[in-house]
């Protein structure tokens, strides 16, 4: 079985100080991960993924994520937080190339960037 | 191009009534995928299909609920004999067919049942 963890229920950051939103993920093989983000009343938004290769992965609107395999985890950060960065961020794993399609995502972090 | 697209936006229906909720995929995604969001559960899996291979219906939560794919594209979500439980906003996403790609959600369907 898959699973991912998010320790956070929310993450409260000063505008222009940097983000990191945590996540672990549990499961066989080698993992594909995403983050997406999520605002109030839309869908999910990609962010960005690990599938493999360079262990630091940039992503869309200045996010970046570090894939490390011995702590399985895929921590989500940005160097300098933007208010527009308030939403609902998700992590996603699913098992690698012969693993479930389908994502198992945590439980989501809503993240509160203060003026 | 356009992106994936769910009708209706909103729903709200009696218990016990029937409901389809209706997904219309990026074009030349071959992969689809439902969804369900709901505040106890959190972001649940629900059917994916692929291609004409045989759906995972493994995350379907009742017999209750059944989803079928038609020529490829569109796909419809039913829901038969709504509980309160059902109550969520309910999510497709698609993507091209290999194991890596990115899965791209709509913007969803709330339902509520009454």
């Amino acid at each position: 079985a898959q699973s991912v963890a998010q320790p956070e229920d929310q993450v409260n950051v000063a505008e222009g100080n940097p983000l990191t939103v945590k996540c672990t993920y549990s499961v066989s093989g080698n993992p594909y991960l995403f983050w997406y983000v999520q605002y109030p009343n839309r869908g999910l938004q990609f962010l960005l993924k690990y599938i493999t290769g360079d262990n630091l992965v940039k992503g869309s609107y200045g996010f970046e994520a570090e894939f490390n395999k011995s702590q399985t985890s895929f921590h989500l950060k940005k160097p300098s937080a933007l208010v527009s960065d308030s939403a609902l961020y998700f992590c996603a794993v699913r098992g690698g190339h012969t693993g479930r399609r389908a994502l198992t995502f945590g439980s989501g972090t809503r993240l509160q960037v203060q003026p | 191009g356009a992106g994936v697209s769910q009708s209706p936006s909103n729903k709200v229906t009696e218990k016990g009534k029937d409901v389809e909720l209706r997904c219309d995929p990026i074009s030349g995604h071959t992969a689809l995928y439902w969804y369900r969001q709901s505040l106890g559960q959190g972001l649940e899996f629900l059917i994916y299909f692929q291609g004409n291979s045989a759906p995972d219906k493994s995350g379907l939560p009742s017999d209750r609920f059944s989803a079928e794919r038609t020529g490829g594209s569109v796909s419809t979500l039913t829901i038969q004999r709504t509980q309160q439980e059902d109550s969520a906003v309910y999510l497709c996403a698609s993507s091209l067919g290999q194991a890596q790609e990115t899965q791209y959600f709509g913007p969803g369907t709330r339902l509520l049942v009454l």
